[in-house]
């Protein structure tokens, strides 16, 4: 089955304890990408990868990191979460840059106390 | 600043009724259009998408009208029912850009 695997599905954590949600596709998809939801606000795209080794920002990338050493996974990294970063966080893939539609993760729900 | 306007943030419509919801962007340059349909604990799905070149475009009991002079765009559910609660995302996409800008979301209810 093609899906887009997220881990954890939820987590408590407190301010400035690192921490890493994991995302994998098993779609052999080029594009990945991960986006944080919140409410009145839609998605926001926080980071994306158009390939192995290459990364770019998208529209609110402070406070965050990713890494794209294999082409199925992409992990989102928080080095010292804050609690505005408490949110619904989805990762998302499709075949290549320029292809739609994007394929999304079940979410992550974080929560920074 | 938000470069795609959803309306309304919430809409209640009885079982078979006409479900409208509206969006409207400001950057020419966005040359893909997707709705996305999301239930609660799950992702984002496309429901419906529709290239600016198309004025219309209907799959089932859901219809994307566009109006390219307007930046409008807007989703129209008929004989909605019960199953197609859920929260409703229009989105823009630029090709040149690979970005995909979101709606502020549209939480529908369908009433028995």
């Amino acid at each position: 089955e093609a899906q887009v695997t997220q881990n954890p599905r939820y987590l408590i954590t407190v301010t400035g304890k690192k921490l890493t949600v994991t995302c994998s596709q098993n779609m052999n998809h080029e594009y990945m990408s991960w986006y944080r939801q919140d409410p009145g606000l839609g998605l926001r795209q926080i980071y994306y990868s158009m390939n192995v080794e290459v990364t770019d920002k998208g529209d609110v990338p402070e406070g965050y990191k990713v890494s794209r050493k294999e082409k199925r996974n992409f992990p989102l990294i928080l080095e010292s979460p804050s609690p505005n970063q408490t949110s619904l966080y989805f990762c998302a893939s499709s075949v290549r840059w320029g292809n739609q539609p994007q394929h999304f993760g079940d979410g992550t729900r974080l929560s920074i106390l | 600043q938000q470069q795609v306007k959803q309306s309304p943030q919430s809409l209640i419509v009885q079982k078979g009724g006409i479900s409208i919801i509206n969006c409207a962007y400001e950057n020419t340059a966005f040359d893909y259009f997707p709705w996305y349909q999301q239930f609660p604990g799950k992702g984002p799905a496309l429901l419906i998408a529709i290239r600016p070149d198309v004025s219309e475009k209907k799959e089932g009991r859901f219809t994307i009208s566009f109006n390219k002079s307007a930046k409008q765009f807007s989703l129209h559910i008929m004989d909605s029912q019960p199953g197609d609660s859920a929260t409703y995302f229009c989105a823009a996409y630029s090709g040149n850009t690979g970005k995909l800008i979101f709606g502020q979301g549209t939480t529908l209810q369908v009433k028995p």
